[in-house]
């Protein structure tokens, strides 16, 4: 699996957008771009994947570049209750196994009133 | 639908005994993941049933962990005997096929501490 590398932490003011960077350059085609987050004390928790367009769902909007060396996601309009580890993982899809992950260290996001 | 549950919540056991940690994954997934996470350490994957099979058990560390998932339903996870290194939260998640667009259900954990 391509690795991924994420700044250790990030601040954002509540009620704005928390945009979370992610480099993946050793990508490769059939591989997959997921997020996940954990708040303290509980499981990881989906938030988003995509291939190479742009997705958006209830929770997050990810950005993947036209090269797919890096994403963004953004959660635009952060709450306190988004603070949290944010985990960046790439994964082959189709076929593969989606579940065999390594998260890394992630970003800690932390929102502040 | 009711999540990914995992028993018990915490455990603490002294070096030598035996742990046996559960988890239920969600109703109708067939696949089942371990994980954990040791102190200061990444999330790392352990195996991966699909159904009562062991699809992948490339991250087992030793044969002190033993892994069952009878029936398909849901699983256990021994450790014996455990040992200091153990310690740490040991995460099951769940999914309804293995491709990419079934995103992985996690429960909340175990968090075991071997003393």
């Amino acid at each position: 699996d391509a690795k991924t590398t994420q700044p250790p932490s990030m601040d954002c003011a509540e009620g704005r957008a928390a945009n979370l960077p992610c480099n993946h350059s050793t990508i490769s085609g059939n591989e997959y771009v997921y997020w996940y987050r954990q708040i303290h004390s509980q499981g990881p928790q989906y938030i988003i994947h995509g291939l190479k367009n742009n997705e958006t769902n209830e929770m997050a909007s990810l950005i993947i570049t036209e090269d797919r060396k890096s994403s963004t996601l953004i959660l635009p309009h952060a709450t306190l209750r988004d603070t949290a580890v944010y985990y960046c993982i790439v994964r082959a899809g189709l076929n593969t196994n989606a579940g065999k992950s390594t998260f890394g260290d992630g970003t800690t996001l932390t929102v502040k009133p | 639908e009711a999540g990914v549950t995992q028993f018990p919540s915490h455990s603490v056991i002294e070096k030598g005994q035996t742990v046996t940690l559960r988890c239920d994954p969600i109703s109708g997934h067939d696949n089942l993941y371990w994980y954990r996470r040791v102190m200061g350490k990444e999330i790392k994957f352990l195996l991966h049933f699909v159904k009562e099979s062991k699809q992948d058990e490339s991250g087992m560390p030793n044969n002190r962990f033993l892994a069952e998932r009878t029936g398909g339903t849901y699983s256990t996870l021994k450790v014996q005997p455990a040992e200091l290194e153990d310690s740490g939260v040991y995460f099951c998640a769940s999914s309804h096929n293995r491709g990419h667009n079934s995103p992985l259900h996690f429960g909340n954990g175990t968090r075991l501490t071997v003393t």
